[in-house]
């Protein structure tokens, strides 16, 4: 079966250092998803990418995050500056189409630790 | 978005039939009903969806009453490696392009 995966498994960083985790979506697949998930609390939404371009992002997802696809495969989160609370598990989700309740398929996360 | 309200946490004996139910009274006509499970340090999996009656695949059954105010995930003969935390979701089947939102979701331990 295929599989989202996320690379890589753990970074650890210092704060104020940049980080880019990155995420191969299913190769059919067209629309991309970050969540996060701060240890012992919910899978929060950070942005929704289609089409080359943000289609919805969340409050969490300020000026320090961006994402990218810079090729047919990739799909990145770069963290510009980490704080302390961006300490967490990422995931990346992805979909085929926008056919209503189309499954969204999750990586397997990348745990960032910000020292 | 329809709130979701399931138990905390549930424990199970391995063998048994775990039924964990979800409250989403505010569901509306385009909802759809979808169980995501999550073990520790992993990324949520999709189990089963639904919209109404009962919806069977080869890990779960999902049982949605007519008036679709709750839904009951039911686990057949749970080993210890259901052991983990599921997540009731009602969105718009309209909006297939929409973030999930996860609340807290039910932890299940099953026990040998």
């Amino acid at each position: 079966e295929p599989e989202v995966t996320q690379t890589p498994s753990h970074q650890v960083t210092q704060m104020g250092q940049e980080v880019i985790l990155r995420c191969v979506p299913i190769s059919n697949h067209l629309y991309f998803y970050w969540y996060r998930q701060i240890l012992g609390q919910k899978v929060e939404f950070l942005v929704s990418f289609y089409n080359n371009e943000i289609s919805e992002k969340s409050e969490i997802f300020d000026d320090q995050f961006s994402v990218e696809r810079p090729d047919g495969s990739n799909f990145t989160l770069k963290i510009r500056s980490t704080k302390l609370e961006d300490s967490a598990m990422y995931f990346c989700a992805s979909h085929r189409t926008p056919t209503p309740a189309d499954t969204q398929y999750f990586g397997p996360g990348t745990r960032l630790t910000v020292l | 978005l329809a709130k979701t309200t399931q138990p905390i946490s549930m424990d199970s004996y391995e063998g048994q039939e775990v039924n964990i139910t979800c409250s989403h009274n505010n569901i509306a006509t385009n909802d759809y009903i979808t169980w995501y499970q999550q073990f520790p340090s992993q990324g949520p999996r999709f189990i089963i969806q639904g919209y109404k009656t009962k919806v069977t695949n080869e890990v779960a059954s999902l049982f949605i009453p007519a008036d679709r105010k709750s839904s009951t995930l039911s686990l057949p003969r749970v080993s210890l490696s259901d052991t983990a935390v599921y997540y009731c979701l009602v969105g718009d089947i309209n909006s297939g392009n929409t973030p999930l939102v996860f609340g807290k979701g039910t932890r299940l331990s099953v026990i040998a």
